[in-house]
């Protein structure tokens, strides 16, 4: 059975940092592409990045929203990817899901809140 | 970027009923491989969304069959034939054929 799970969420202040991870079970992890989806009443569903297998040599890929500020990673040895988010803002306040390449599988999803 | 528009934004009926959402592109999502990577996905009520129905008309293991799927080019469709009570959620489209990877803003299927 396909499991995703995030880890990592909580209450933050703005231009603070925070990591998130999603450990995962039931698929060969080390050739699947992987992404982060975030969701808010504001935006909806938003995909904000993406890690491609080794064999890519680990491609990234960000939405211009978090470029810059937001860094996808992965472990296969974990099957784990994770999401260093820096320079957090109000609008970063959202539901954050992992999900598995075509977007078939998903996490539960973490809630991530930026407030003063 | 890819928009996706979903109309109607939100939908009542009984059970039974059979109803249609449409997902209509700002440009064509047939990829260079000849596959078109549509999706449509169901957000149950305090869950995260799940897959429906992949590659236009490919319904995804364990979907019940009165979930399908329609459409080329721009133009999309998906259809539940015989809306049953835990089909209330709201259904997404989402494309990946052009990076970056977008969604439909979603309809909402209330049961009456």
């Amino acid at each position: 059975e396909v499991q995703l799970m995030e880890t990592g969420g909580g209450l933050v202040q703005p231009g603070k940092s925070l990591k998130l991870t999603c450990a995962t079970s039931g698929f060969t992890f080390s050739t699947a592409w992987m992404n982060w989806v975030r969701q808010s009443p504001e935006k909806g569903l938003e995909w904000i990045a993406r890690i491609k297998p080794k064999s890519t040599n680990y491609a990234t890929e960000y939405a211009e929203s978090v470029k810059g500020r937001f860094t996808i990673s992965r472990d296969d040895s974990k099957s784990s990817i994770y999401l260093q988010m820096n320079s957090l803002k109000e609008e970063d306040t959202a539901t954050y899901y992992c999900t598995r390449g075509g977007i078939d599988y998903w996490g539960q999803g973490v809630m991530v809140t930026v407030s003063s | 970027d890819v928009v996706l528009t979903q109309t109607p934004p939100t939908l009542s009926a009984t059970i039974g009923q059979s109803v249609s959402i449409s997902c209509r592109s700002s440009q064509s999502l047939l990829h260079s491989n000849g596959n078109t990577y549509l999706n449509w996905l169901l957000q149950r009520p305090g869950q995260p969304p799940q897959l429906l129905i992949y590659l236009v008309s490919r319904l995804e293991s364990g979907v019940p069959n009165r979930f399908s799927g329609s459409g080329s080019g721009t133009d999309f469709t998906l259809k539940i034939s015989g809306v049953e009570a835990e089909d209330l959620g709201v259904y997404y489209c989402v494309q990946s054929t052009h990076a970056p990877l977008t969604f439909g803003s979603g309809t909402k299927l209330e049961i009456k």
